[in-house]
């Protein structure tokens, strides 16, 4: 079985500030994948981000970077200069095999003028 | 390109009532997912299919449900009878298969049941 756990269910940054969100995960698969998914409130599900288990080097994509910790099995999100379009709850999740996803329980991102 | 489509993005019915949840996935995927998102479970699948196919349905939480597939560009999640309990948002995904590309989601069907 595989879990996701996301500890932080509430989060607010500074417009044009950097902020963190964590998630912590346990598989006993060797080769999975991760993904952070935004839910605006407009209930849409949103690829943000993607990162292959066998590759070290962290998934960057423009203002959005993962810290990817294979041996801590933790996967966290940056995004820098937050700007008010990235309000959002935001998911993570993972699989394996192109077989479901399991997500975590999201964080709700507010972005403070 | 177009994206997943389901239909209707909100529906309101009675219990008792069948309820049938549509989704077009984006041409050339050949996975597709259902899944349904509340407030005390959060992101749940419920089934998925491989090449039209079922290949996972331990999320289906009870004969009352039950999904098809009868083409690679359309399938079917159905609820009869329906019960208050069902209400939720109901997702449908798709990807291509191939070299674990990620899921793409529709815009979910808010489903209330009186």
């Amino acid at each position: 079985a595989q879990t996701v756990t996301q500890s932080q269910p509430e989060m607010s940054v500074q417009e044009a500030e950097t902020v963190t969100l964590s998630c912590t995960y346990d598989t006993s698969e060797s080769d999975y994948y991760l993904f952070w998914y935004k839910q605006p409130p407009s209930r849409q599900m949103i690829l943000v981000i993607r990162q292959e288990a066998y590759k070290q080097q962290n998934a960057t994509e423009n203002r959005f970077s993962v810290n990817f910790q294979k041996a801590a099995k933790s996967f966290s999100l940056k995004i820098s200069d937050s700007q008010l379009g990235d309000a959002a709850m935001y998911f993570c999740a993972l699989n394996f095999g192109n077989e479901k996803l399991t997500f975590g329980t999201g964080t709700r991102l507010t972005i403070i003028p | 390109d177009a994206g997943v489509i389901q239909s209707p993005r909100h529906e309101v019915t009675e219990m008792g009532q069948e309820v049938t949840l549509r989704c077009k996935p984006i041409s050339g995927h050949n996975s597709l997912f259902w899944y349904r998102q509340t407030m005390m479970r959060g992101l749940e699948l419920l089934i998925y299919f491989n090449n039209n196919v079922p290949i996972d349905d331990s999320g289906m939480p009870e004969d009352r449900f039950s999904a098809k597939m009868p083409n690679a560009s359309f399938s079917t999640l159905k609820i009869q009878p329906s019960e208050p309990r069902d209400s939720a948002v109901y997702f449908c995904a798709s990807s291509r298969r191939q070299g674990n590309q990620p899921q793409h989601f529709g815009d979910g069907t808010r489903l209330s049941i009186l």
